[in-house]
Parts: structure tokens; sequence; C-alpha cells
């Protein structure tokens, strides 16, 4: 059974940067989307990026000049950095798998695999 | 426009059937996928796909879809189903939305 496993500093100070791993076990990295997603307190699900295991990416347009993932399939991981942070940022970070599944004339996609979280808070 | 839109409270008596909708665009050409979040815990894939359950999801919960509204019903539902429901699907750009989310509440 496949399980992710974030980690990385629960505090970070404003204008730095944001840095976490998550941990893929129990499974390979290596098909599969592998997202990032954010819920600061009291607030709702934000998408923040996926990254292929070969390591096509795509990100939040509006976090986009911000963000940076990547992926280290050797050590089946992958990670987020994100930049120039402020209080706005402060939130539970989530890493989760994304699948692909095909129909008629396409595909669809679900995140059916999900890390724990991690609270992370921007403060001095 | 590229987001999804979700009521922000709805309510069903125990044991009766409650709908949870999903409006947006981006539902006109892919599926979307729900997930509930209780508090404290991590969201949990609930539907997905044409109407698809992942092992361990009850078989009250159930999937649908009409031009750009998603649904997720919940058939009798129970106690331990109040919670936080979001949508989710990718637009054509690749990139994926959430909905706002739809608080449930078991009465």
């Amino acid at each position: 059974q496949v399980q992710l496993q974030e980690s990385g500093p629960g505090l970070v100070k404003p204008s730095e940067t944001l840095s976490l791993t998550c941990t893929v076990s129990g499974g390979s990295i290596s098909s599969y989307y592998w997202s990032w997603i954010r819920q600061p307190p009291g607030k709702g699900l934000e998408w923040i990026g996926y990254i292929y295991y070969s390591g096509s990416t795509n990100y939040n347009p509006s976090l986009k000049s911000r963000v940076t993932i990547s992926v280290d399939t050797s050590k089946n991981q992958f990670s987020l950095k994100l930049s120039s942070v402020t209080a706005a940022d402060t939130a539970v970070y989530y890493c989760a798998r994304e699948a692909k599944g095909a129909v008629a004339g396409g595909y669809y996609y679900y995140m059916d695999v999900w890390g724990k979280g991690t609270t992370v808070t921007v403060s001095s | 426009s590229s987001e999804l839109t979700q009521d922000p409270a709805v309510s069903v008596a125990l044991g009766q059937t409650v709908r949870i909708t999903c409006q947006g665009d981006s539902l006109r050409s892919y599926y979307a996928s729900w997930y509930q979040q209780k508090p404290g815990q991590a969201p949990v894939l609930v539907i997905y796909g044409k109407n698809n359950r992942p092992s361990g999801i009850p078989d009250r919960f159930s999937g649908s879809s009409s031009g750009n509204t998603a649904s997720l019903t919940i058939t009798g539902a129970q106690a331990e189903d109040e919670a936080d429901y979001y949508c989710n699907s990718r637009d054509s750009s690749g990139n994926h939305l959430f909905g706002g989310g739809t608080k449930l509440t078991v009465l």
C-alpha cells in the first residue's frame, strides 16, 4: 500500500524559501503525477502544482513565479520549493499521488493517495 | 472561467439523501473527483471518474455529471458522513481546480 510522508521545517521566516519533501513508500514513483496542495487555516484546498515522474511540471498560475517542484526517482521523493514567502503562505501542505483513467475520447485524473500533511507557519 | 463553484453548506437529516453539486466550465470536458475531509485530517478520495468508488468507500456515495455540473450524492446519510466535501478537476491547461468546499451537516 502506497504511503506518502511530508517533511520539512515547520517554521519559515518571511521572504525566505519554504522547502518540503514528500517520500513515497510502498510503491514506485514512476508512471504517476505527484502534486502539492495546501490549505490555509480555516480555508479550502489550493492546488500548488504537480510533477510527472519524468520531470515535466505544471504549476498554479497564481503561484508559478515562486514555485519549483522537482523529483528524485532514485530516492522515491519529490520536493516543493516556494520562494519569497509571506504570512499568506501559512498553511497545511499536502502531497498527493495523481492517477489517470481513460474514457472514450480522453482521460480523467484523481488524487488517490494523500500524505497526512505538514503545517508550515511563516513568521519572524 | 477556470473555477469550480460549490454551495458553502448543506444539511441533511440522518438517513436521508443529499446531493452536493459543483459547477464549472472544466466539467464539460473532465470528470470531477470528490474528496471528503474531516477536521484535522487529510482529504480522502470518495468518487472519481464517471462514478467510481475507491476500495473502502461505502456504496451510499455516488457521482454523476451533466453539462457543467458534477454531483456527489449520499443515499442514506450517516453521522460519520459529516465533513467538508471538495470537488476537483483539471482544466484545459492541465491545471487543477478545487471547489471552495461544502460543509455537510447531518442532523
